[in-house]
């Protein structure tokens, strides 16, 4: 049980393109859901939380505009990195809650390049 | 002071060894707390959680909480080299949200 999926595992894109990742919880229903960005040899840093059928609460220092998230049902949420720049190359890392479970299951990842 | 600390490593232990993980946090109103384990390239998967002081053992693995300590580690008995990784201690510190804090992580070598 508790798996969660990512799509896609790798994207490659031009600078200025916007590009959607999606997280599903396959086998529970994730009331809230996590994005997470992880630079090589660096600690996840958490990006924004999203709870199902509100807006996301994004951390400190990142750019709701840029970092679109939508949390439409309780198995899916979807990261939209919008006018992707080669720094926001990285990858993203999502993970799923159960409603009053504390225990996060992570996504297999999705590896974006921005050339 | 980093909320949550773990020595980068990395640590080598030899194969049937046991290692020893340590993670300090500085929330003394932390509640509970998460071992993950990340090979290179990929997501973290979970070991273990503990939410109360003491020893929590599952198979090869014994987590230790010490809250008076702040302090969380992970045992690995009869280490092998599958064991080889990144492992990363999470800590909740409760409040709205339940997100969690992770340290940078502690990378593991277990050498034949």
């Amino acid at each position: 049980g508790a798996v969660v999926s990512q799509h896609p595992s790798r994207v490659i894109c031009k600078s200025g393109t916007s590009v959607k990742i999606e997280c599903r919880s396959l086998d529970f229903q994730a009331t809230t859901m996590f994005w997470y960005r992880q630079f090589p040899k660096k600690s996840l840093m958490l990006m924004a939380t999203s709870n199902e059928g509100s807006k996301a609460t994004y951390e400190q220092g990142v750019e709701k505009d840029k970092f679109l998230i939508n949390h439409a049902s309780l198995t899916l949420s979807t990261l939209t990195v919008t006018s992707a720049h080669p720094e926001d190359s990285s990858f993203y890392i999502c993970s799923a809650r159960s409603q009053g479970g504390e225990t996060q299951y992570f996504g297999p990842g999705t590896r974006l390049l921005v050339l | 002071q980093k909320e949550v600390e773990q020595n980068s490593g990395p640590l080598s232990v030899p194969e049937g060894a046991i290692a020893s993980l340590n993670c300090t946090y500085s929330d003394r109103g932390s509640q509970s707390f998460f071992w993950y384990r990340q090979y290179s390239g990929k997501s973290p998967e979970l070991i273990m959680s503990i939410y109360s002081n003491g020893d929590k053992e599952d198979g090869r693995f014994t987590a230790q909480l010490n809250k008076a300590s702040q302090y969380v580690s992970l045992l690995i008995r009869d280490s092998q080299p599958s064991d080889s990784a990144t492992y990363l201690c999470a800590v909740n510190r409760g409040g709205g949200g339940n997100k969690l804090t992770f340290g940078t992580g502690t990378q593991l070598k277990v050498e034949l």
